[in-house]
């Protein structure tokens, strides 16, 4: 069954340092997300992206994100200058279609930011 | 804006035991609803889905109705097993172009043999 991969499972990293997290969607899906989940808090979303561009993104995701998809299958997000607030469970998502779709989850990938 | 309450956690049962775990959420428009469980160190998985008041989504022996009348998508399973043990999330998309997921808090269920 396909499926949605993260890279890396978990990075640690110092506060002001650029981390890159990568994604691989489902091959035939068009639509991708972030979603970040703080310990022992919610899942938020972050941003949408569709035909190469953001769709819509949260108030979370401000300048120091940004995300691409360099070729045609990975998806990645970036965030250039790493705050110790950052630190959470990161998820990566895709669908094929936009309207209600059902969204499959990455196992996610784990950042600590010192 | 849209939001979803779930049930507060943890939840311990023995195993065998109904299941049920609440979801009321606020939305405009008919947001379609769904359930997701995230198993100990795995990510988010897809466990039922409904699109549409009165449907109900269902799989693995858990089922879930859509009650729009009381704004409800409550998780049931008649007997829970070890294997069950995990967290459980309620979410909606709603149906205003918006095209993120808003999700609850998560339920911790644990179930002793």
């Amino acid at each position: 069954e396909p499926e949605v991969t993260q890279t890396p499972s978990h990075q640690v990293t110092q506060m002001g340092q650029e981390v890159i997290l990568r994604c691989v969607p489902i091959s035939n899906h068009l639509y991708f997300y972030w979603y970040r989940q703080i310990l022992g808090q919610k899942v938020e979303f972050l941003v949408s992206f569709y035909n190469n561009e953001i769709s819509e993104k949260s108030e979370i995701f401000d300048d120091q994100f940004s995300v691409e998809r360099p070729d045609g299958s990975n998806f990645t997000l970036k965030i250039r200058s790493t705050k110790l607030e950052d630190s959470a469970m990161y998820f990566c998502a895709s669908s094929a279609g936009q309207v209600q779709e059902t969204q499959y989850f990455g196992p996610g990938t784990r950042l600590l930011v010192l | 804006g849209d939001s979803v309450t779930q049930m507060e956690g943890p939840v311990t049962l023995s195993e065998e035991a109904f299941l049920t775990i609440n979801c009321t959420y606020t939305a405009t428009g008919y947001p379609s609803l769904f359930w997701y469980v995230q198993y100990p160190g795995e990510g988010l998985q897809l466990l039922l889905k409904a699109t549409k008041a009165d449907d109900k989504g269902s799989n693995k022996g858990f089922e879930a109705t859509y009650r729009k009348e009381t704004t409800s998508f409550h998780l049931e399973k008649g007997s829970v097993q070890v294997s069950d043990s995990a967290v459980y999330f309620c979410a909606l998309i709603s149906n205003f172009g918006n095209e993120k997921l808003t999700f609850g808090t998560g339920t911790r269920l644990t179930i002793i043999p």
